[in-house]
């Protein structure tokens, strides 16, 4: 069965960086991009962007210049750093399957805190 | 971008009663809309696809419905499980765009 599996919960001060990780398996990984959606306590879903297997990105606007999306197709594993964390950066980071975001990952919580 | 308008943002109803949430797009997305149902610390979980279909495996209570910019997501008979915050979200276009989400608690 298709499954998202993400990297654990990281605390992280303000100004610097977080790499959180997904991997993919009970699927072909080359033939699908994977994106990435954030949730901030208590609001709601922003998608932050995507990577293509063959790491080609599209980034939200928001995010453009601070996050960095890239795959390893050797391990089916994307992952998704982003830089610079300020307190408004905490919140519960998923990466979800194609187009369409079938599939999601279990969630990882990033904790920005001085 | 497009704006996904959702509502209610929150309803209280009873075992068996019938539910409906609307989600309104700022623009056409023909039928590219899936509806999520989150439960308090998991993922999204995709009930219903290309605005009406049904995801391998959720009840059939769950049904969906329309096109261009206006979609309604129906829980034809609430069930204690179906207690949770229910999403739509659109892929049309990118970026993608989520519903702001409708908690549906117990009356």
């Amino acid at each position: 069965q298709v499954q998202l599996m993400q990297s654990g919960a990281e605390v992280k001060k303000p100004g610097a960086s977080v790499k959180v990780s997904c991997k993919a398996s009970g699927y072909t990984f080359s033939n699908y991009y994977v994106n990435w959606v954030r949730q901030a306590p208590g609001q709601g879903l922003e998608w932050m962007g995507m990577v293509k297997p063959t790491g080609l990105t599209d980034y939200a606007q928001n995010f453009q210049g601070r996050v960095t999306m890239t795959t390893d197709t050797s391990t089916s594993t994307v992952y998704m750093e982003l830089s610079t964390l300020r307190s408004e950066d905490t919140a519960m980071y998923y990466c979800a399957r194609d187009g369409w975001l079938d599939y999601w990952g279990q969630g990882t919580l990033v904790i920005v805190s001085s | 971008d497009i704006q996904m308008t959702q509502s209610p943002s929150s309803l209280s109803a009873s075992v068996g009663d019938r539910v409906t949430i609307t989600c309104r797009a700022s623009q056409g997305i023909r039928n590219d809309l899936g509806w999520y149902q989150q439960k308090p610390g998991k993922a999204p979980k995709r009930l219903i696809y290309a605005a009406f279909s049904l995801q391998s495996g959720v009840p059939s209570r769950f049904s969906g419905s329309g096109s261009g910019t206006e979609f309604t997501l129906t829980i034809s008979s609430l069930q204690p499980e179906d207690f949770a915050t229910y999403f739509c979200l659109q892929y049309n276009s990118y970026p993608r765009t989520f519903g702001q989400g409708t908690k549906v608690e117990i009356k």
